[in-house]
């Protein structure tokens, strides 16, 4: 069965940057691309951008263009979001999800930004 | 960007009504409408894909539909476990994105 396991909860300073991680499993990695989605205070969600497993090919939204960055691990079956210059409204829940259809869905990662 | 303009934000609801949620697209994207349901503390779960399409598992009572730029999520006799919040996404375009979302609570 699909699973999308990411890394637990991260509690990181103002100006820091923290790197989430998507171990995807039960179908083949390089076939579906990853997507990344912020949710702020448990309401709306925004679309962050994708990558493309095999090629490493990424398209962000603009607005998260400085803010994040995606990588892969063809190795290991994971996907990765730096996000660096860490700031209050950095502080949600985020997550990756698969393909175009967002058919599948990691359980979510908390990042709170606070001193 | 296309603004997914989502209505209402929140509606008092009873078990065994028929809930209908909207969302407006500032321009056409086409059959690209996904219908998420979120429960609080978990991950959204697709319930309509391509405007239309029932993803699988989902309950047959849900329903979307299309009249022109306004995607509908049709829940017809509201269960229990039906309470949560909904969003839609347009795929058509990037960046994609999401409605504000809607919050069904019960009466």
């Amino acid at each position: 069965q699909v699973n999308l396991l990411q890394s637990g909860a991260a509690l990181v300073k103002p100006g820091a940057s923290v790197k989430l991680s998507c171990k995807a499993s039960g179908y083949t990695f390089t076939d579906y691309y990853i997507h990344w989605v912020k949710q702020s205070h448990g309401k709306s969600l925004e679309w962050i951008g994708y990558i493309n497993p095999n090629s490493g090919y990424t398209n962000y939204n603009e607005k998260f263009k400085s803010k994040a960055t995606l990588t892969v691990d063809k190795s290991t079956n994971t996907a990765y979001m730096e996000l660096s210059r860490l700031t209050s409204e950095d502080s949600a829940t985020y997550y990756c999800t698969r393909n175009w259809a967002f058919d599948y869905w990691g359980q979510g990662v908390m990042v709170t930004v606070s001193s | 960007d296309i603004q997914m303009t989502q209505s209402p934000s929140s509606m008092s609801v009873s078990l065994g009504d028929t809930v209908t949620i909207t969302c407006r697209a500032s321009q056409d994207v086409g059959i690209y409408v996904n219908w998420f349901q979120q429960k609080p503390g978990k991950s959204p779960r697709r319930m309509i894909y391509r405007a239309t399409n029932l993803a699988d598992g989902v309950p047959s009572r849900f329903s979307g539909s299309r009249s022109g730029s306004d995607y509908s999520l049709t829940i017809s006799s509201l269960e229990s476990e039906d309470v949560a919040d909904y969003h839609c996404l347009q795929y058509d375009e990037y960046p994609y994105t999401f409605g504000a979302g809607t919050k069904l609570e019960l009466k």
